[in-house]
């Protein structure tokens, strides 16, 4: 299986600053990333899909990066309402696996 | 629009079986270019994916949990299923149903059900 190592596992952020969090993969996944937002009992939202792709209705503040094993998820100018849980998630082939999660608070 | 809504029973013994079931409205399940997937989330947050069945019934699993798992589906009533046996306290989690687009990302999620494994 294709390991996913997800860096921070939390963060604290104040509100305006910018927030990027980092996804490697275990191979080359060539972009088949996928970033999730989770609020507390919620389900996973699609964020970003192709490593750099925005989700219908996500905010401009959000942008993917990365290739090969190294990806990542930066949010400038952090809003409250980011708060929440983000995982990363490939798809280069089954089974799928996810990150192990990002933590990030609102200062 | 596309919703997604699980079922199941909530609380089951160890070592019974269990039987979730999907109900999908907005889109049948048998278009085109969509897999259909089963994935839980433990306490402590950690997301696994179970396994999908595709639009034209192909199934694929985990591997780590092909021995134990079922997923099937009823065209008619546009809903699919997971049957998940030999439970243990291990399957405790929130499981979710989800579409996912074969470009490669799950668009649609399920609010979740909540299984308990404890006797």
């Amino acid at each position: 299986d294709i390991q996913m190592t997800q860096s921070p596992a939390s963060l604290s952020v104040s509100v305006g600053e910018t927030v990027t969090i980092t996804c490697r993969a275990s191979e080359n996944i060539y972009s088949n990333l996928a970033w999730y937002q989770q609020k507390q009992g919620k389900s996973p939202q699609l964020l970003v899909y192709a490593a750099t792709n925005l989700a219908d209705g996500v905010p401009s503040r959000f942008s993917g990066s990365g290739s090969g094993t190294q990806y990542s998820l930066k949010i400038n100018s952090l809003q409250s309402e980011d708060f929440g849980s983000y995982y990363c998630q490939h798809f280069w082939g089954t089974p799928y696996t996810f990150g192990g999660g990002t933590k990030l608070e609102i200062k | 629009d596309v919703q997604l809504q699980e079922s199941g029973p909530g609380l089951v013994k160890p070592s019974q079986t269990v039987s979730l079931t999907c109900t999908v409205t907005g889109i049948s399940i048998t278009t085109g270019n969509y897999r259909w997937s089963w994935i839980r989330q433990f306490p402590g947050n950690k997301l696994e994916w179970i396994g999908y069945i595709y639009y034209s019934g192909t199934i694929t699993y985990n591997p780590s949990l092909t021995s134990r798992t079922t997923i099937t589906r009823d065209t008619s009533k546009n809903q699919f299923f997971l049957e998940m046996n030999s439970l243990t306290a291990e399957d405790t989690a929130t499981y979710y149903c989800a579409r996912e687009d074969t470009t490669g990302y799950f668009d649609y999620w399920g609010q979740g059900t909540t299984l308990t494994v404890s006797s």
